[in-house]
Formats: C-alpha cells, structure tokens, sequence
C-alpha cells in the first residue's frame, strides 16, 4: 500500500467548506483511494472512494490531483456533527486497510 | 442499508479468562470480515481477515492462539480473547464486506474491552 500523509489536524468553521488533503505520492496506478472518518468512541465510517477520477457522493466529493500523487476530500457544509478523524488510505487490496494517523477536524460554530 | 452490529458494546473481565465478542452483518451477507484494534489515542490496526468458512489470517505480530476467530457464517464472524490481560484491554472493531465485488468495508461501532 502506497503510504498517506495527512496534517494531524484542521479547523474550519460551522457551515463552509472543509478541505482535507493527503499525500499518497507513491501510490500504484492500481491503487484506489479511500476516505473513512471516526467520531469519538464509535466504528469508522465509510465516506468515498476513487482511482482516477473526482467523484462526489451525498457526503462528500473527493477530488484526485492528475498525478495522483494527492487528493482532497470535501465535506461542502460542514457541521458540528463532522467533528471527527479523517483516515486517508491508498491501496488495491480491498482485504488490507491500514489506517494511518489521520487528521483531526475541528469543526467551530 | 450495510450495518454492521457488534456486541457486547463494552465489557469487564477479570484477568485470565475469555471474552468472546460477536460481529454482525445485519442486511447483507459478508464474505469477509476484519478484525482491528484501537488503543487509546492511536488508530486502528488491522489483527486478522476472515473469510466464511475458512482460517482466519492473522498479521504480523497478533497471537492466532490468544485471538481465536470464527467466521461461522455469512452474517456473524466472533473474536474471542483467550486468556484476558490488563494489556489485552483495548477497543476491538470489526467491520465487514460484501463480496469481492465491492470496495468497501462497513465498520461495526466497534467493543470496549477492560481487563482487570
């Protein structure tokens, strides 16, 4: 799996616009990229998923850079309720995610 | 729909005895499913993958005879904790996919586990 690296931490304020970027420069062209969040105390949560191409989903939009050495998740309108980590991962093993340090998203009223 | 359900939420055992922990896939069927550990203030690592029906595979490092896991069938998959320590004492997630197929996996709100 290619390694991800994203800053420990964000704040953004309640209702606009929260943008989270990874680093996976290494990453395989076989290699898809995943978003999950986890609040406090509770399971991972699925949010979005690309190869190539942006892609957008009732959660979030991910956009992949050309390259696609790096990528941002967009979360348009963000709540109090997406106060959570953010888990960046990169492979082609759907039976092997590893979960790296993510990043905590502050979200402020 | 894709709910994954895990029980107990939370459990105290004393040392030295077992914990089982069920998982649950509640509306579709899991080929596989994954085991994770979290201790506090860390992220999630990855202990085992199993497939219904099959041994479970463990990583590198994780005990096969402390973490017994069973993938009876396509809905339930158990861990079970042999032999409890205080440093066994974590937070156990499971989560779980559909087939081969699909991409992603569905995590369950996960077990709290205190060894005393």
């Amino acid at each position: 799996d290619a390694k991800t690296t994203q800053p420990p931490s964000m704040d953004c304020a309640e209702g606009r616009a929260a943008n989270l970027p990874c680093n996976h420069s290494t990453i395989s062209g076989n290699e898809y990229v995943y978003w999950y969040r986890q609040i406090h105390s509770q399971g991972p949560q699925y949010i979005i998923h690309g190869l190539k191409n942006n892609e957008t989903n009732e959660m979030a939009s991910l956009i992949i850079t050309e390259d696609r050495k790096s990528s941002t998740l967009i979360l348009p309108h963000a709540t109090l309720r997406d106060t959570a980590v953010y888990y960046c991962m990169a492979t082609y093993n759907f039976n092997k995610f590893y979960f790296g340090s993510g990043t905590k998203l502050n979200v402020k009223p | 729909g894709a709910v994954v359900s895990q029980h107990p939420s939370w459990v105290i055992c004393k040392s030295g005895t077992s914990v089982k922990i069920e998982c649950r896939s509640l509306d579709f069927q899991a080929t596989t499913m994954f085991w994770y550990r979290q201790f506090p203030k860390q992220s999630l690592m990855l202990m085992a993958t199993s497939n219904e029906g099959s041994k479970a595979t463990y990583e590198q490092g994780v005990e096969k005879d402390k973490f017994l896991i069973n993938h009876a069938s396509l809905t339930l998959s158990t861990l079970t904790v042999t032999s409890a320590h205080p440093e066994d004492s974590s937070f156990y997630i499971c989560s779980a996919r559909e087939g081969i197929l699909y991409y992603e996996q569905y995590f369950g709100p996960g077990t709290r586990l205190t060894v005393t």
